[in-house]
């Protein structure tokens, strides 16, 4: 059964960073695209970024273009998001999900960005 | 930058009859249609891909249709377990796009 468990979420000031990270068992996770997918509280879903199975490609919204990024560890099955200038507009849950096209999904970690 | 749009936005159906969901896209997206379903508190849960494709487990009742621009999905006898908000995603081009969500309502 594919498991994914994030982390790394929390309460940081405007203008703070995060580094999110996922973690994959029950699946060879260096062959999977990897997904994040952010919900703000109340509100629907939203597309954060995507990496493919190498990492060697990369895909971002544009609401995040130039303050996220996204990356993997294929040795230890780990996805990462790494958040940076961080705006009340990015208090979210985020999730992380197995492929570009989100098949099996995580639980989710919060993020809220308040002073 | 594609778009997604769903309607309606809140659905009001009663247990045991049809529920019809529309899904458009501002360009086509050939048949890279998902549907999925989230409850309060919850991840949400593909239920069908490939514009037609039920997932692993999801029950027949529901199914998808469409192709291009045009998707519906349709849930033929709703349960008391399949009142939740519904989201379509296409994932023809990057970056990828979420509907803004079809809160489907017991009536």
């Amino acid at each position: 059964e594919v498991q994914l468990v994030e982390s790394g979420g929390g309460l940081v000031q405007p203008g703070g960073s995060l580094r999110l990270s996922c973690a994959a068992s029950g699946l060879t996770f260096s062959t999977y695209a990897m997904s994040w997918v952010r919900q703000a509280p109340g509100k629907g879903l939203e597309w954060v970024s995507a990496l493919s199975g190498s990492g060697g490609s990369t895909y971002y919204a544009d609401s995040v273009k130039g303050r996220f990024t996204i990356s993997r560890d294929n040795s230890k099955n780990t996805l990462y998001l790494q958040i940076n200038s961080l705006r009340a507009e990015d208090t979210a849950v985020y999730y992380c999900a197995k492929s570009a096209m989100p098949d099996v999904w995580g639980k989710g970690t919060t993020v809220t960005v308040s002073s | 930058e594609l778009v997604m749009t769903q309607s309606p936005a809140t659905l009001s159906v009663s247990p045991g009859e049809r529920a019809t969901l529309s899904c458009r896209a501002s360009q086509s997206v050939s048949s890279n249609l998902a549907w999925y379903q989230q409850k309060p508190g919850q991840a949400p849960r593909l239920l069908i891909y490939g514009a037609s494709t039920r997932a692993t487990g999801i029950p027949a009742r529901f199914s998808g249709s469409g192709s291009g621009t045009e998707f519906t999905l349709t849930i033929s006898s709703l349960q008391s377990e399949d009142f939740a908000v519904y989201y379509c995603q296409q994932y023809n081009n990057w970056p990828r796009a979420f509907g803004q969500g079809t809160r489907l309502e017991i009536k």
